[in-house]
């Protein structure tokens, strides 16, 4: 199946440190989604975006929609201990048939305290 | 706020056993998703369910089939249980086709076959 290019695929850091991540598709979405998985559970809802060029913040965290519709960003300012697990970007072209997710594979990260 | 849950966060079965894998979600969502997810190889779909009693493969059926009598409710069944398909178990529900708010996950089950 289709998937999404996000890289990188982990990342080691100390706790201060500014984070970023992205992704990368061939086609191009109509929106962009960013979760969050906490060790043991199901990912969550961070950050949704809908518009090309758009710009979102969610607390420390911000995420861009790319102007070409085919990558997105999610940055994490001073990250802090709790910011560990994985941190899936997810594609959709909503309406008609097209309307599962395409997720990329994950950014893992860890924090040194 | 939505609530899908997975009926077991652990379970261990043996090879050839027959496993069910329960998910329930309590906001009328149409869609409900079946996912695997693997170090390296993030969330593969296994099977989808855009109304009750239809059901659609994903990127990896193989091994699994699934059934869905009531709405809120999407089970996962891999008829004869083998070591491979030791793995994370997600599912997921959505409003409806293309919802702009994309899927709420369960907690997971963590299933190991010996």
């Amino acid at each position: 199946g289709q998937q999404l290019n996000q890289s990188p695929q982990s990342m080691f850091i100390q706790e201060g440190e500014d984070v970023s991540m992205n992704c990368t598709s061939s086609s191009i979405f109509n929106t962009w989604l960013w979760y969050k998985q906490d060790p043991g559970e199901g990912p969550v809802l961070l950050i949704a975006l809908y518009k090309a060029g758009e710009l979102t913040s969610n607390g420390r965290l911000t995420a861009q929609f790319g102007i070409t519709r085919k990558d997105s960003f999610l940055n994490i300012s001073a990250s802090i201990p709790s910011d560990v697990g994985i941190y899936f970007c997810a594609g959709m072209n909503y309406g008609g048939s097209q309307g599962n997710l395409i997720f990329g594979k994950g950014t893992k990260l860890s924090v040194k305290p | 706020d939505v609530k899908v849950t997975q009926s077991s966060r652990y379970l261990v079965k043996r090879t050839g056993e027959k496993v069910f894998l329960e998910c329930v979600q309590d906001m009328d969502h149409e869609n409900m998703f079946w996912y695997r997810q693997d170090p390296g190889l993030g969330l593969r779909l296994i099977y989808f369910s855009y109304d009750v009693k239809m059901k659609e493969k994903g990127d990896i059926p193989e091994g699994y089939s699934v059934s869905r009598e009531k709405k809120e409710r999407f089970s996962l069944i891999l008829e004869s249980a083998s070591t491979n398909q030791t793995s994370m178990y997600l599912c997921a529900s959505s409003l409806s086709q293309g919802t702009l708010r994309g899927y709420t996950f369960g907690s997971g089950t963590r299933l190991t076959v010996v």
